[in-house]
């Protein structure tokens, strides 16, 4: 089946100690992307990557790294993480940016609370 | 700053009538625009995609293009309750596939 896989799905956490939110697609997708959600702001896009080892941030990148060392991998990295990323992130992936049909296709999204 | 506004809502109709989702986009140059639905705690999927002027109808949704206008909408006919979600809009703009608007919310009312 087609899909982004995202682990975990709920985290609580406490400040400051590192985490790594996983993603997957098995697609074979140029595109993925990380999103946080939060009431009333929206998708923001915080990393996205064109390909392997290409990547740029998005709108709101502060506190966040990732990687992309493998095409169907794209891992949301947050060093010491802060209450204030506290929320629902999604990833997503996307076959070509080139093409004028460019459904993104998301994760079933990460919940994550930092105490 | 490429943008794609929406009314944020809530947009309140009864059951059976027509509800209509606006959006407008910023960058002249998008081709391509889709239309998200979000349940409340999941993940966007895709429920209509347009890129010629004009209407584009499937089943009781209807996506409307006004590329002159920067405008684009999205009509569901018959509302059901189950309608009930955040639909956002989503439009491609230079290096990102799709920039999405904040997302209007709909209730159906019983």
């Amino acid at each position: 089946e087609a899909q982004v896989t995202q682990n975990p799905r709920y985290l609580i956490t406490v400040t400051g100690k590192k985490l790594t939110v996983t993603c997957s697609q098995n697609m074979n997708h140029e595109y993925m992307s990380w999103y946080r959600q939060d009431p009333g702001l929206g998708l923001r896009q915080i990393y996205y990557s064109m390909n392997v080892e290409v990547t740029d941030k998005g709108d709101v990148p502060e506190g966040y790294k990732v990687s992309r060392k493998e095409k169907r991998n794209f891992p949301l990295i947050l060093e010491s993480p802060s209450p204030n990323q506290t929320s629902l992130y999604f990833c997503a992936s996307s076959p070509h940016l080139a093409e004028i049909y460019n459904e993104q296709f998301f994760g079933p999204g990460t919940r994550l609370t930092v105490l | 700053q490429k943008e794609v506004e929406q009314n944020s809502g809530p947009l309140s109709v009864p059951e059976g009538a027509i509800a209509s989702l606006n959006c407008t986009y910023s960058d002249r140059g998008s081709q391509s625009f889709f239309w998200y639905r979000q349940y409340s705690g999941k993940s966007p999927e895709l429920i209509m995609f347009i890129y010629s002027n004009g209407d584009k109808e499937d089943g009781r949704f209807t996506a409307q293009l006004n590329k002159a206008s920067q405008y684009v909408s999205l009509l569901i006919r018959d509302s059901q309750p189950s309608d009930s979600a955040t639909y956002l809009c989503a439009v491609p703009t230079g290096n990102t596939p799709l920039v999405f608007g904040k997302g209007t919310r709909l209730s159906v009312i019983a």
